[in-house]
């Protein structure tokens, strides 16, 4: 079956625009997560969404990044005046709610370059 | 959530076993020890999870100390396709958490 999805699977842009990570979550799951990955870093939870509860924003780094999950399916992470430091890979999971391991499922991660 | 120490990186034969420990002293008792892999360039990969008994599925084995404060995740017969970062994760199974990934052990298969 379809997995998880991301798309652009590359982005560059210039200091200071504006950017949208989009992620296509695996159909029925309630959960859904972004992470991020900097070069020789660890993955960093940013944002979680489960159902129609309120986001846990608590990874998020500064006022400037945001997300949003439309109609409990599709998600997107935006970021604002990005920033050099910015760059990275910026993953997706979805997750099934009730399920026994609770396991997430990845996408394959947008990598953005901030030039 | 309970902190992991593994070693930063392993080899292991191709064929061979590939055992990786995860120290997770402070884990407390309704916390999980999950394991994550990390194959180059793709997202994380769930492996196995297990409380305190031995669990086996297709992918590998995970052995939990009686104390629980270490575990070990055995891939039997290693290919040059685990070569990854296996992250051990220590989570309370209360739903659907984010994950907190620390620096992994980077496993080196080779033919």
């Amino acid at each position: 079956g379809a997995g998880v999805s991301q798309s652009p699977s590359n982005k560059v842009t210039e200091k200071g625009k504006d950017v949208e990570l989009r992620c296509d979550p695996i159909s029925g799951h309630t959960a859904l997560y972004w992470y991020r990955q900097s070069l020789g870093q660890g993955l960093e939870f940013l944002i979680y969404f489960q159902g129609n509860s309120a986001p846990d924003k608590s990874g998020l780094p500064s006022d400037r990044f945001s997300a949003e999950r439309t109609g409990g399916s599709v998600s997107t992470l935006t970021i604002q005046r990005t920033q050099q430091e910015d760059s990275a890979v910026y993953l997706c999971a979805s997750g099934l709610a009730g399920g026994t391991s609770y396991e997430q499922y990845f996408g394959p991660g947008t990598r953005l370059t901030v030039t | 959530d309970a902190k992991t120490t593994q070693p930063t990186s392993m080899d292991c034969a191709e064929g061979r076993a590939a055992n990786l420990p995860c120290n997770h002293s402070t884990i407390s008792g309704n916390e999980y020890v999950y394991w994550y892999r990390q194959i180059h360039s793709q997202g994380p990969q769930y492996i196995i999870h297990g409380l305190k008994n031995n669990e086996t599925n297709e992918m590998a084995s995970l052995i939990i100390t009686e104390d629980r404060k270490s575990s070990t995740l055995i891939l039997p017969h290693a290919t040059l396709r685990d070569t990854a970062v296996y992250y051990c994760i220590v989570r309370r199974y209360s739903g659907n958490t984010p994950l907190v990934f620390g620096k992994g052990t980077r496993l080196s298969v080779i033919a």
